[in-house]
């Protein structure tokens, strides 16, 4: 269903600090995920995915970890920038079904 | 990657007409889809595009609201039918690679007067 409310999680971070964003999922049998960084006035952009039969996956300045004991994700974003302002969105697949997706986070960069 | 184009980019609509919002992926895809995303919210599915046969929709989305085509593997249309306020939202296309990998359109930001 849809979520409620008009009021995103946020996380304010200092410019050149590491952001860590979270995303608890809800089916242990989800075995793909992806984060997704929606800059206001456009579509989600792919960042970063990773498969169940991995903990931890790096990209340029990005890295994801799966903790599948706990149904966790977490995007780290290293030397966080100013373009880095956006909502996050984690998301879940299972077995090549439909995506579900977290509720978002809005991470704010300040000055 | 696939890179996913949509048509128009915003439109302000009258109550009761009907607005058709076009997809085009840059590549052949296994797997379309439309969303919705209120402002400030996460996205909801409407629906499955299926090439060649009827979509699959959500609970909650019906055929004679949300008629979708898709003549062929890169291409899907999402028509919003007798429009309300209400359905004033973003409407999202996407694309499903074969390692399932998912990818977005700009959307079409749609206001209903």
């Amino acid at each position: 269903g849809e979520s409620v409310g008009l009021h995103l999680p946020t996380l304010s971070v200092q410019e050149g600090d590491n952001s860590i964003i979270n995303c608890a999922y809800s089916n242990s049998a989800s075995d793909y995920f992806i984060w997704y960084k929606q800059e206001s006035g456009k579509g989600p952009q792919f960042i970063i995915d990773i498969r169940s039969n991995m903990d931890k996956r790096q990209g340029q300045r990005v890295t994801v970890l799966l903790n599948k004991t706990v149904k966790h994700l977490s995007l780290q974003i290293a030397a966080t920038q100013p373009g880095d302002s956006a909502v996050y969105f984690c998301a879940e697949n299972t077995l090549g079904q439909n995506f579900v997706f977290g509720p978002g986070t809005r991470l704010s960069v300040l000055p | 990657s696939a890179v996913i184009s949509q048509k128009p980019s915003r439109d302000i609509c009258q109550r009761g007409t009907s607005l058709t919002i076009q997809c085009q992926v840059d590549s052949q895809v296994t797997m379309m889809f439309w969303y919705r995303q209120q402002p400030g919210q996460s996205l909801t599915l409407i629906a499955t595009a299926n090439q060649g046969s009827e979509a699959t929709y959500e609970s909650g989305f019906v055929i004679d609201k949300f008629p979708i085509s898709r003549p062929n593997l890169t291409f899907s249309t999402l028509t919003v039918s007798n429009m309300s306020p209400e359905d004033s939202s973003i409407y999202l296309c996407s694309a499903m690679g074969q390692a399932y990998e998912q990818y977005f359109g700009p959307g079409t930001r749609l206001t209903v007067t």
